[in-house]
């Protein structure tokens, strides 16, 4: 059974770079054509998808965070990871990894999600 | 940025009810790729629908969602305890976005 567990740290500073993995079990990345995606839900915004990378390290990214995010695979371990730089408070949510339902279409729905990891932007 | 208006926002219902979601976008959707998911409180969304009106696997028939172009909606027939919930709308035709959600009550 396909399973995503998010990791990384809950408090991040402000300015400073949020940096989060997203272990995949149950299937491997290397031997999958889906577009592996980063979503967040944030009070202000709700949910906002914020980009996705494909196991060769294609990515495509939400226009409104383009400039701050950079997405990344590690096929060995089945992982990908988000960094989003210069985090400020709006920024505070739960960050979601997710696989969509299809493979090969970078747009797609999604139908498994990791557990949600809470980052706070706090000094 | 394809924009997506949910309303209303809130929707008190009761049991055995009729649930209707609305779904709005700023352009129209192309090929219907418009989808409907699930929240409930600690959990992550559950897909629904995609397509606007086929249902993920799993999902029970009283829920179906019908609209094309920017106008989608979501129906809930006979409410059910457990559809106690927040309801995303997403499309996925030009990117990704989702919308503002609906809170049932029930």
């Amino acid at each position: 059974q396909l399973h995503l567990q998010e990791s990384g740290p809950g408090l991040v500073r402000p300015s400073e770079t949020l940096s989060l993995t997203c272990t995949v079990s149950g299937a491997s990345i290397a031997n999958s054509h889906h577009y592996w995606a980063w979503i967040r839900q944030t009070p202000g915004k709700g949910l906002e998808w914020i980009g996705n990378i494909n196991y060769s390290g294609v990515t495509f990214s939400n226009p409104s965070l383009t400039s701050r995010v950079t997405i990344s695979v590690d096929t060995s371990k089945s992982q990908f990871s988000l960094h989003l730089t210069s985090v400020a408070a709006p920024d505070t949510g739960i960050y979601y990894c997710a696989r969509p339902t299809w493979d090969l279409r970078p747009f797609a729905t999604f139908d498994v999600w990791g557990l949600g990891t809470m980052v706070t932007v706090s000094s | 940025e394809i924009v997506l208006t949910q309303s209303p926002g809130t929707l008190s219902l009761s049991l055995g009810e009729r649930a209707t979601l609305s779904c709005r976008a700023s352009q129209s959707i192309t090929h219907r790729y418009l989808a409907w998911y699930q929240q409930t409180p600690g959990q992550a969304p559950r897909l629904l629908i995609y397509g606007a009106s086929s249902r993920a696997t799993g999902i029970p028939d009283r829920f179906s969602g019908s609209g094309s172009g920017t106008d989608f909606t979501l129906t809930i027939s006979r409410l059910e305890p457990d559809d106690s919930a927040v309801y995303y709308c997403q499309q996925y035709g030009n990117s990704v976005t989702f919308g503002g959600g609906t809170k049932v009550e029930i």
